[in-house]
Parts: C-alpha cells; structure tokens; sequence
C-alpha cells in the first residue's frame, strides 16, 4: 500500500522548544514539499526537495529546517525561532516527471502550550 | 505576492445544481493546473488536473476549465452531491520540473440537499 504517512497526528509543544514533525513515503517519489495551512489560509510551502542531499526554501522557511538524508524521508525541524508555530503541516510528495499531481499526507497538527 | 488567487472564500450550492470555483494566477511560467479537495484535519486529495496545452479537462462530474490569455480557471462540478461539500484548492507549477507547486487560498463549497 503505497503512500505517504506524517506522524505524529496531532503534538504538542512548550515554548522555546525545538520538534521534529515526521514524512515518510514509499511512492519511489523525487520530491518532496513541506506546506503549512492556518485557519482561513492556503497551503503556504515551507521547503522543498527534489533530490536526496538538496533542498530549497518555500515562502516560509524562516524557524523551519529540513534533511533529505534518503529519498523516502524528509522531517521538518519546527525551531523555536518559529514565532508563530501553532497550525496543521502537510507533506507531499511528487513523482517522476513534471505533470504530476503531488500526493499529501495527512497532515500534523502542531499546538505550541 | 499571492500568484494564484481564489477570490470566492466560500460557494454554497443546491444539491443537483452546478458548482463553479473558480482560479486566477499571475505567473506565465504556470503550465500545469491542479484542483485538490480537503476535508479538515485530512490532507487534500487530487481531484483533476489540465496542462497548458488545453483549454479543457473532464472526469466524471468534474471538469476544468482554463483560459490562459486570461489566467483564469475553473472547476465545474455537475451535479453537485453534499459529499463534495469541503474546501477546494486551486494549485499551479511550471511543469517542466519538480518545482514549487503554489495553492490558492481556497474555497469553501457548501453544498445543501
């Protein structure tokens, strides 16, 4: 059953902490996109990568970093420079080729306490 | 600098009647379009895609539209069922590579039985 898979679901963190939000996938995809959705808002892309060892900033990279140490995997490190950090993170994953849909995991929801 | 935009924040339609979101984007670089349906707390699905090269896509009871010398595209979905009352994202890249995929702000579709 391939897919992507985001855990924890739902997390909770205390101020001034770092956390370590989990994606990992088993499509055989190049890429792969850390999106941020708040309340009212569109998916807003944190980082992306298109290859092992490589990645780009998206609009929001700032308190957010990012490893792409294999292909199946690509956890996103929520800094506690991050000054807002309560929303609900996406993963997604893109396969071979340019016209293709990305497939999404199901989404972590971060609570800063 | 929001580059794709979804200007209607919510859509509320008879059950039967058509649904039409619409999109509009301002990078010419955009050469491949996805719409994506989200239910909250899940992470969206692909619903229906169109490349550049056409003006027109259809699967099932979706279908999208797009005009590109005016940067405008749209979802039609006939006949509207109250399943298909969740958000909808408007989604946009350069298809020639993995690269950014950008979201609209989305569209709240309500649709009464």
């Amino acid at each position: 059953d391939g897919g992507i898979t985001q855990s924890p679901k739902y997390l909770f963190r205390k101020e001034g902490q770092n956390v370590t939000l989990s994606c990992e996938q088993n499509l055989n995809h190049d890429a792969m996109y850390w999106y941020r959705q708040d309340p009212g808002q569109g998916l807003r892309l944190i980082y992306y990568s298109q290859i092992v060892n490589d990645f780009q900033k998206g609009d929001i990279a700032e308190g957010y970093s990012v490893s792409r140490e294999k292909k199946e995997s690509f956890p996103l490190t929520v800094t506690s420079a991050q000054k807002n950090p309560t929303a609900f993170y996406l993963c997604a994953s893109v396969g071979e080729g340019g016209f293709t849909e990305a497939f999404f995991g199901q989404g972590t929801r971060l609570t800063v306490v | 600098d929001q580059q794709v935009k979804q200007n209607s924040p919510s859509l509320s339609v008879q059950e039967g009647r058509i649904s039409i979101l619409n999109c509009d984007y301002t990078n010419s670089m955009f050469d491949y379009f996805l719409w994506y349906k989200k239910y909250p707390a899940e992470g969206p699905t692909f619903l229906i895609s169109i490349s550049s090269i056409k003006d027109k896509n259809e699967d099932g009871r979706f279908t999208v539209f797009l005009n590109k010398s005016a940067k405008h595209l749209s979802l039609h979905i006939v006949p509207s069922q109250p399943g298909d009352s969740a958000v909808y994202f408007c989604a946009a890249k350069g298809g020639t590579s993995y690269g950014k995929l950008t979201f609209g702000q989305g569209t709240i579709l309500t649709v009464h039985p």
